[in-house]
């Protein structure tokens, strides 16, 4: 089975300044993908950036970026420029790539980002 | 293009009565999947459909079942309402048809369920 760990249930960080959300997943599947979702107080979940497992490079998306090791099972996420609506809370998700859109999710990380 | 579309947003039930809840995908999306949420066991997966057919189970009891209809749209329904089936029930739509290319999930707000 395939789980996800999310270490650090609260962070917070200053507006404009960086931070790291980190996640580690245990999975003896070889080909998957990993997903960090962001659920404002609206509740809709939605996706901020997502990595496939065979592809070497981090991925980018503006001002989120990530940082795979595949070999130690992690996945961090790194903010940049932290932005008032960026407090939310973060969840990292795995996925096989055989499973269809049954994602794992870890517990979450409540960020807030202060003024 | 609209979002993917829950209703009702909110919802209280008594033990023991049934409840079913609503989820109109993203036009055009074939898959859908339904997530639980409390604060105790964070996000859990309860099943996925595409084209009708009930294609991922996650592990949930008996009680929690679902359908797909032939325009996409999705019901899942509890029967037997405990009071620990009080949760948000997320559900997300995805193209799903070729591997993680289209395979992004889109999610609605939820449905609220307060079991009393």
């Amino acid at each position: 089975a395939q789980t996800v760990t999310q270490s650090q249930p609260e962070m917070s960080v200053q507006e404009a300044e960086t931070v790291t959300l980190s996640c580690t997943y245990d999975t003896s599947e070889s080909n998957y993908y990993l997903f960090w979702y962001k659920q404002p107080p609206s509740r809709q979940m939605i996706l901020v950036i997502r990595q496939e497992a065979y592809k070497q490079q981090n991925a980018t998306e503006n001002r989120f970026s990530v940082n795979f090791q595949k070999a130690a099972k992690s996945f961090s996420l790194k903010i940049s420029d932290s932005q008032l609506g960026d407090t939310a809370m973060y969840f990292c998700a795995f996925m096989k790539q055989s499973n269809n859109n049954d994602m794992r999710f870890g517990a979450g990380t409540r960020l807030t980002v202060k003024p | 293009k609209a979002g993917v579309t829950q209703t009702p947003r909110y919802l209280i039930k008594t033990r023991g009565q049934q409840v079913t809840l609503s989820c109109s995908p993203i036009s055009g999306h074939r898959s859908v999947s339904w997530y639980q949420q409390t604060p105790g066991q964070g996000l859990q997966f309860l099943f996925e459909y595409f084209s009708e057919t009930q294609r991922n189970k996650g592990n949930f009891p008996g009680r929690f079942s679902g359908r797909q209809f032939s325009n996409s749209r999705s019901e899942m329904n509890v029967s037997t309402l405990e009071l620990g089936d009080s949760a948000l029930y997320l559900c997300a739509s995805s193209l799903a048809e070729y591997r993680i290319r289209n395979t992004e999930a889109f999610f609605g707000q939820g449905t609220r369920l307060t079991v009393v």
